[in-house]
């Protein structure tokens, strides 16, 4: 079983729609979570990482469920520059082993 | 500017020709990773190190090499590359995180390799 599951996409929507991924993690001793964008050909960027209590910045809104072992990524009011892959990351324990979901492609057509 | 630097960017090889890339980072961070992102497998870890001297293998280390002899660089050897080396190498580093919580990484550029 993978570590980290996400559905691939792609998700078409339009500007101003409102968006909603989400990822499945098989250990339950993971730790830290997060979500990555990644924009294609470039490095991933850490878009935001995933607090118990949930947390927000701006129009992004990221959720974590224990119980049921998955974390979620909502995108209000999308942007064209919104238009990535959207990657989620877990880590298990203080080291440093990342693993990646193969990421959810987003287009936000105008 | 806080960053980690790869080179090279883009690299066409041999089989068999012994290559390395480099990896630094300016943000006195004490972890540092390698990984590589094939179509439809995504970003896979190759090895990692905690601080200076200490590495481990991550899920794919096999035809892989790293050394950690300075807290900024962490360098990935390829003693004899073959084809199914293909793909995009990234380097990342991160702070030592605190109790339980890491702090997500930073990556580099990239490198895209071709082995032929």
């Amino acid at each position: 079983r993978k570590e980290v599951e996400q559905d691939p996409g792609p998700f078409n929507v339009p500007e101003g729609a409102t968006v909603a991924f989400n990822c499945t993690y098989s250990n339950s001793a993971s730790q830290s979570f997060f979500w990555y964008r990644q924009d294609c050909r470039k490095e991933p960027k850490l878009l935001m990482s995933v607090y118990s209590s949930g947390n927000e910045d701006g129009r992004f809104t990221a959720q974590l469920n224990r119980a049921s072992q998955y974390i979620s990524l909502l995108i209000r009011d999308s942007k064209l520059s919104d238009s990535a892959t959207y990657l989620c990351v877990v880590n298990h324990n203080t080291g440093n082993q990342f693993y990646f979901g193969t990421g959810t492609s987003l287009t936000v057509i105008p | 500017e806080a960053q980690v630097t790869q080179n090279p960017r883009y690299l066409i090889t041999v089989t068999g020709k012994k290559l390395t890339v480099t990896c630094s980072q300016n943000m006195n961070h004490e972890y540092m990773s390698w990984y590589r992102q094939d179509p439809g497998l995504g970003l896979r870890q190759i090895y990692y190190s905690m601080n200076v001297e200490v590495t481990d293998k991550g899920d794919v280390p096999e035809g892989y090499k790293v050394s950690r002899k300075e807290k900024r660089n962490f360098p990935l050897i390829l003693e004899s590359p073959s084809p199914n080396q293909t793909s995009l190498y990234f380097c990342a580093s991160s702070s030592k995180g605190q109790g339980l919580f890491n702090y997500g990484y930073t990556f580099g550029s990239g490198t895209r390799l071709t082995v032929v």
